[in-house]
């Protein structure tokens, strides 16, 4: 199946400070890629959805000025965390979307443990 | 809000067929079901997808009812690796983002 990896895999960052994670598709051009969010115990939840040279789209409740996204190539979309507080401390899944008809084929990265101390 | 619905937990014992239901009696006729799962902390894999017939991968096998209302998942020799929470998912073409419901935690054990 396709690859998609993420970086960092978990960083440790202090309150106020801006936090960048990075989802690549590796072997395939994503049409779309998808930023997701998960507390303990929780499942996964939708932030937001991002095509390529365009402006993310943002689920209702996720600030869009603290969660910047962009999504500059077809393999590449960042998730920039703005003045992280520990209330941002999660772990966060992009997937990334290889088709552009029909089945829905979404292949997920390792996902980012962010904590905020 | 996810679409479907799934028992919140299930045990099953190391080499048996593990059967996990899923409800989405909501789905569209351009939806297809897609299941998912998720080991701790890592992100989530896919095993299957559906749309109205039944589906067989190296995984698993996806058995679908015939009003499309429901549909099983089926770990034929279920291992400890297996052990992880499944996702059962209703989803429209290409390019819609996946909405994950609680899903079923497997937990198998020898």
């Amino acid at each position: 199946g396709a690859v998609v990896s993420q970086h960092p895999s978990w960083v440790i960052c202090k309150s106020g400070t801006s936090v960048k994670i990075e989802c690549r598709s590796l072997d395939f051009q994503a049409t779309t890629m998808f930023w997701y969010r998960q507390f303990p115990k929780q499942s996964l939840m939708l932030m937001a959805t991002s095509n390529e040279g365009s402006k993310a789209t943002y689920e209702q409740g996720v600030e869009k000025d603290k969660f910047l996204i962009n999504h500059a190539s077809l393999t590449l979309s960042t998730l920039t965390v703005t003045s992280a507080h520990p209330e941002d401390s999660s772990f966060y899944i992009c997937s990334a979307s290889r088709g552009t008809s029909g089945i829905n084929e979404q292949f997920f990265g390792p996902g980012t443990r962010l904590t905020v101390l | 809000d996810a679409k479907t619905t799934q028992p919140p937990s299930m045990d099953c014992a190391e080499g048996r067929a593990a059967n996990l239901p899923c409800n989405h009696s909501t789905i569209s006729g351009n939806e297809y079901v897609y299941w998912y799962r998720q080991i701790h902390s890592q992100g989530p894999q896919y095993i299957i997808h559906g749309l109205k017939n039944n589906e067989t991968n190296e995984m698993a096998s996806l058995i679908i009812t015939e009003d499309r209302k429901s549909s099983t998942l089926i770990l034929p020799h279920a291992t400890l690796r297996d052990t992880a929470v499944y996702y059962c998912i209703v989803s429209a073409g290409a390019g819609t983002a996946l909405i994950f419901g609680k899903g079923t935690t497997l937990s198998v054990s020898s």
